[in-house]
């Protein structure tokens, strides 16, 4: 029983610097969600996928791009990093069609720009 | 937009003492309200719900009842342990809106 599985769980990437986090779940639920989580900030969602074949915006979108790659995978990817983006990062999962279920999360991406 | 507002930490507890941590929210309609805790180095894992107005949701001996005439969701527990020491997150999220909205997490430290 996985549920979501985030990788890598630590990154540090220079000014400029590229990368993709990766983000699975096995539960077979239609939307996911990536939040960065900063401090005395709370959560605050980046981008989410209602379903597969789906992305929208969130929050704070700028700087970011997502992939809904099948059901299964969302990744997100920082295409120039910058410090701002030192945050950690997180990957949650829902069931569709309501909000009564909440959400799944995974373990979290921790990363520093420097 | 939803909003959730909860109470600002961090809160230290001795053990075996009494736990409030206030939320209250602004929302269109009637939201599903959630709890969340987060141990360190840690995802957030799902503490309790509730779905509708009056319901009580309660698990690991943490209680919150979904109060509507004064939209809270306080989250209460009888006796805290050091196993306790966490960041809470409340939540709240619309029916047929999937985006859960979060407070800014509450820090709780439990000294034996």
């Amino acid at each position: 029983n996985a549920g979501v599985t985030q990788t890598p769980k630590f990154q540090v990437l220079k000014t400029g610097q590229s990368m993709t986090l990766q983000c699975a779940q096995d539960m077979n639920h239609n939307s996911m969600y990536w939040y960065r989580q900063d401090p005395g900030m709370g959560l605050r969602l980046i981008y989410y996928s209602a379903s597969e074949g789906t992305t929208d915006k969130g929050e704070v979108p700028n700087g970011y791009n997502v992939s809904r790659l099948n059901k299964r995978e969302f990744s997100l990817r920082l295409e120039s990093a910058a410090p701002s983006q030192t945050s950690v990062y997180f990957c949650a999962s829902s069931e569709s069609g309501t909000g009564t279920y909440g959400y799944t999360f995974g373990s979290g991406t921790r990363l520093t720009v420097v | 937009g939803n909003s959730v507002t909860q109470m600002e930490g961090p809160v230290t507890l001795s053990e075996e003492a009494f736990l409030t941590i206030n939320c209250t929210y602004t929302a269109t309609g009637y939201p599903s309200l959630f709890w969340y805790v987060q141990y360190p180095g840690e995802g957030l894992q799902l503490l309790l719900k509730a779905t509708k107005a009056d319901d009580k949701g309660s698990n690991k001996g943490f209680e919150a009842t979904y109060r509507k005439e004064t939209t809270s969701f306080h989250l209460e527990k009888g006796s805290v342990q050091v196993s306790d020491s966490a960041v809470y997150f409340c939540a709240a999220s619309n029916f047929g809106n999937e985006k859960l909205t979060f407070g800014t997490g509450t820090r709780l430290t439990i000294i034996p």
